[in-house]
């Protein structure tokens, strides 16, 4: 089944230490996303990428970085200079023609 | 930026439509007005999309204003599983941003 993964689940770091976020689609989409999501918050954007070997940053990209080499991964890594890493992290992808954007299930960052 | 606003909450009792308003004044002819829902501690899902005319599918409806200023989203008959937070936003033909606002939190009462 095509889909939007996201791993791992749960992940728990100390301060300081950069981690990385996994984002895997085998949608064949172009445009892909990752989002921070606070408690009782909404989603604000933190890089998207509409090609490969292409990205921009969103409205909070400070403290992250990401890379696009293949159509299917959009790694993100959350550095030792975001200064409140605990967070939800929303990866999605969207395809060309108007359909529906796709969503993974999240990863819960917690940063002790 | 591509802009949405919607209503912070509504409630509705279960079996009851359910109407959430969404203003995107600033949408262009080309952009889509898309319908997402996300529950506790899960990524959002799509709900339905549409571009100029009436939508319907088996999750809900959607209605368009003429001027495509503001939409809609219908849910018929609200059920206790359809408690979840809506996003409303705009999707742009080229350069997609996607661009969430804060939502509308359903609550569904028994």
């Amino acid at each position: 089944d095509g889909g939007i993964t996201q791993s791992p689940k749960y992940l728990f770091r100390k301060e300081g230490q950069n981690v990385t976020l996994s984002c895997e689609q085998n949608l064949n989409h172009d445009a892909m996303y990752w989002y921070r999501q606070d408690p009782g918050q909404g989603l604000r954007l933190i890089y998207y990428s509409q090609i490969v070997n292409d990205f921009q940053k969103g409205d909070i990209a400070e403290g992250y970085s990401v890379s696009r080499e293949k159509k299917e991964s959009f790694p993100l890594t959350v550095t030792s200079a975001q200064k409140n890493p605990t967070a939800f992290y929303l990866c999605a992808s969207l395809g060309q023609g108007h359909t529906e954007a796709f969503f993974g299930q999240g990863t819960r960052l917690t940063v002790v | 930026d591509a802009k949405t606003t919607q209503p912070n909450s509504m409630e509705s009792n279960e079996e009851e439509p359910v109407h959430l308003p969404c203003n995107h004044s600033t949408i262009s002819g080309t952009d889509y007005i898309h319908w997402y829902r996300q529950l506790p501690s899960q990524g959002p899902e799509y709900v339905i999309h549409g571009l100029t005319s009436n939508v319907n599918n088996r999750m809900a409806s959607l209605a368009i204003a003429e001027d495509r200023k503001s939409s809609t989203l219908i849910l018929h008959r609200a059920t206790l599983r359809d408690a979840a937070v809506y996003y409303c936003i705009q999707v742009k033909a080229a350069g997609n941003k996607l661009t969430f606002g804060g939502g509308t939190r359903v609550l569904v009462k028994p």
